[in-house]
């Protein structure tokens, strides 16, 4: 049982362009998770989604950034018109479900973004 | 803003000895998690503990939770160069179930 999958690993974009990235959850899992990491500090949640839904996307930013979770596929993190700052790594997690039952969230190996 | 603030934020220590991070919370949660992550890597699971449970156990690993005082501990013990990493904790609460991760602390095992 593969665990939860990324890619790309590294991904360089110009200011501008936009950058797509993919998760592919445990399988099984419903559940899936954005996290963005600056250097040295932790991971800040970004949105939250099941099959076909976004549940909570609080910490996602309201313009340029969005994420979808379909049916059959991958969830993409879409960033449209990358700025400097969105220079990060990028993490997805995935769990069976959510609930006060066990449910550890798994992550992947992340993305770093890099904009020159 | 963070939920969860581990303490101290970095921590150097000699193989053999025993490593002990804090994680401190501001509301009731349900769930706690600690993470380890090694630089530029991903985060590897390492112990969920719920909110009405006291302490777990998981190999060299041994983490306790503090309902009253919001806060757990992740105690390593006989600790290995190879601990050298990144400790995070991540609370979930009410009915949000999303872990919420801190700053984390940086423990460095020295061979």
């Amino acid at each position: 049982n593969a665990g939860v999958m990324q890619n790309p690993r590294h991904l360089v974009r110009r200011r501008g362009q936009e950058a797509r990235l993919r998760c592919s959850p445990m399988k099984g899992h419903s559940h899936v998770y954005w996290y963005r990491q600056l250097p040295e500090e932790g991971l800040k949640f970004m949105v939250y989604l099941q099959k076909e839904n976004i549940i909570d996307e609080s910490g996602m930013p309201k313009e340029r950034f969005s994420a979808e979770f379909p049916k059959e596929g991958p969830s993409i993190l879409r960033i449209q018109q990358v700025v400097r700052g969105d220079s990060a790594a990028y993490f997805c997690a995935s769990s069976p479900a959510a609930g006060r039952a066990n449910t550890e969230a798994f992550f992947g190996q992340g993305t770093r973004l890099t904009v020159v | 803003s963070q939920q969860g603030e581990e303490d101290p934020q970095a921590l150097s220590i000699q193989e053999g000895e025993n490593a002990t991070m804090n994680c401190s919370y501001k509301t009731s949660i349900n769930n706690l998690q600690w993470y380890r992550q090694n630089s530029g890597r991903g985060l590897v699971h390492l112990i969920l503990i719920r909110s009405n449970e006291r302490e777990k156990h998981s190999g060299r690993l041994r983490v306790t939770l503090d309902t009253s005082k919001k806060s757990s501990s992740l105690l390593i013990t006989a600790s290995r160069a190879a601990d050298t990493a990144s400790y995070f904790c991540a609370t979930d609460s009410g009915g949000s179930y999303i872990p919420t991760f801190g700053r984390g602390t940086s423990l460095i095992v020295h061979p």
